[in-house]
């Protein structure tokens, strides 16, 4: 069975500061991997995926994920954080036995101090 | 870019009710899924479909039910309201069957039942 696993529920970091958010995974397949963002009241804009190409997969906004099949990992990182970077992330693994499901992590909610 | 539209941003409805959330979605994408998000529980599958007229239970289908009548629209039906209900609720697409497709979100219809 496929699991995701978000280590913080909550992140908080001053402006200008690197953004760290932590995500496991476990699946039998060779994964296809995602981060989501989501604003207040807003729905989920995908920032990246991964789909067994290059290892560092870049995003958009400045985001940027590393597939690290040895620790099982797909942590997302940025170097400055950003006010507008204040949301909820979401770490996704697709269900690659038929039908694109997706499986979810709880979310990390981000916090940007100035 | 893919748009998907929910007919609603915010939706009050009484117990009781038969309530039916509509989702578009306008890239000729297969498969069309319903989420609710609840505080503490994430996104949860409730239906999804991947073709017309095709439709399969996710996590949480008790309650609800689903139409797809045209490849490019898909219903949520609540048969009659219950006030466990009350949620945010997610439409998303996405291209075709297959693990490397990610999903496309709409902004989400947060749905009250009194």
């Amino acid at each position: 069975a496929q699991s995701v696993t978000q280590l913080d529920s909550h992140v908080s970091v001053s402006e200008g500061t690197p953004v760290l958010l932590r995500c496991n995974y476990s699946s039998s397949y060779s994964p296809s991997l995602f981060w989501y963002v989501q604003h207040p009241n807003k729905g989920l804009q995908l920032l990246l995926k991964y789909t067994s190409a290059a290892t560092l997969v870049k995003g958009i906004n400045g985001f940027e994920a590393e597939f690290k099949k040895s620790e099982t990992s797909f942590h997302l990182t940025k170097p400055s954080a950003h006010m507008s970077d204040a949301a909820e992330y979401f770490c996704v693994v697709s269900n690659s036995g038929g039908y694109n499901k997706l499986i979810f992590g709880a979310g990390t909610r981000l916090a940007v101090h100035p | 870019d893919v748009k998907v539209t929910q007919s609603s941003r915010y939706l009050v409805k009484r117990t009781g009710e038969k309530v039916f959330l509509e989702c578009v979605q306008d890239m000729d994408h297969e498969n069309m899924f319903w989420y609710r998000q609840d505080p503490g529980l994430g996104l949860r599958l409730i239906y999804f479909s991947y073709d017309v007229k095709m439709k399969e239970k996710g996590d949480i289908p008790e309650g609800y039910s689903v139409s797809r009548e045209k490849k490019e629209r898909f219903s949520l039906i609540l048969e009659s309201a219950s006030t466990n209900q009350t949620s945010m609720y997610l439409c998303a697409s996405s291209l075709r069957v297959g693990g490397n497709q990610p999903q496309h979100f709409g902004d989400g219809t947060r749905l009250s039942i009194l």
